[in-house]
């Protein structure tokens, strides 16, 4: 059974970078068949895709984090991390790591089936 | 960007009726290679992350119940349950992929 777990700092300050890791285990994450992505939703609001990896390190932002955004993957340790820089408040959020379906039609533009549980950020100083 | 919208923004039905939502697209989802439409439905009940339900606007993911289903084509969608649970009290997501993801705001189901 695929598990997800995303980790890092609850509280980062303003300015400064969010760093978070997903852990996935149950399934390599050098598969084909997927991308794998970060999605955020600010406490009682929506959802907001940040970007997806596929194993062989080629990435996709959302055009409007893409400045600040950096996702990158660690295939040795089963692992995919998220950089968001210069954060302000607008940034606390849940942040949830997912597990896109490589469709071939549509690629990296995908749906998610798997989700970690998420973990809340808060960025305050 | 696609914007997505969802109607109603929330909605209270009684046990066992039926549940309608609707999800409106800025612009085409049709994906011409494959005639397929490229819409997603989730339920997202409080603490938990979202669950996919439905793809390509019509196809239930496995282990999905049968009172779930999704229509539509083009740019207006609906996420119907054909009778309603107590466990399917919870918010409800349309999603394209067509381009950039983007997901609707959401519509709350509670129980009349």
């Amino acid at each position: 059974q695929l598990q997800m777990k995303e980790s890092g700092p609850g509280l980062v300050k303003p300015s400064e970078t969010l760093s978070l890791t997903c852990t996935v285990s149950g399934d390599s994450i050098s598969s084909s068949d997927y991308y794998w992505g970060w999605i955020r939703q600010p406490p009682g609001k929506g959802l907001e895709w940040i970007g997806s990896i596929f194993y062989s390190g080629s990435s996709y932002y959302n055009p409007s984090l893409k400045s600040r955004v950096t996702i990158s993957v660690d295939t040795s340790k089963n692992q995919f991390s998220l950089k968001l820089n210069s954060v302000t408040a607008a940034d606390t959020a849940v942040y949830y790591c997912a597990r896109g379906i490589n469709m071939a039609a549509t690629g990296h533009q995908t749906l998610f089936d798997y989700w970690g549980q998420g973990t809340l950020v808060t960025v305050s100083s | 960007d696609i914007v997505m919208t969802q109607s109603p923004d929330s909605l209270a039905v009684s046990l066992g009726e039926r549940a309608t939502i609707n999800c409106r697209s800025s612009q085409s989802l049709l994906f011409r290679s494959n005639n397929k439409n490229c819409l997603a439905w989730y339920q997202q009940k409080p603490g938990q992350p979202p669950k996919l339900l439905i793809y390509w606007a019509s196809t239930r993911e496995s282990g999905v119940p049968d009172r779930f289903s999704g229509s539509g084509s083009g740019t207006d969608f609906t996420l119907t349950i054909s009778s309603l649970q107590a466990e399917d009290v919870a918010v409800y997501y349309c999603q394209q992929y067509y381009n950039t993801l983007t997901f609707g705001p959401g519509t709350k189901v509670d129980i009349k």
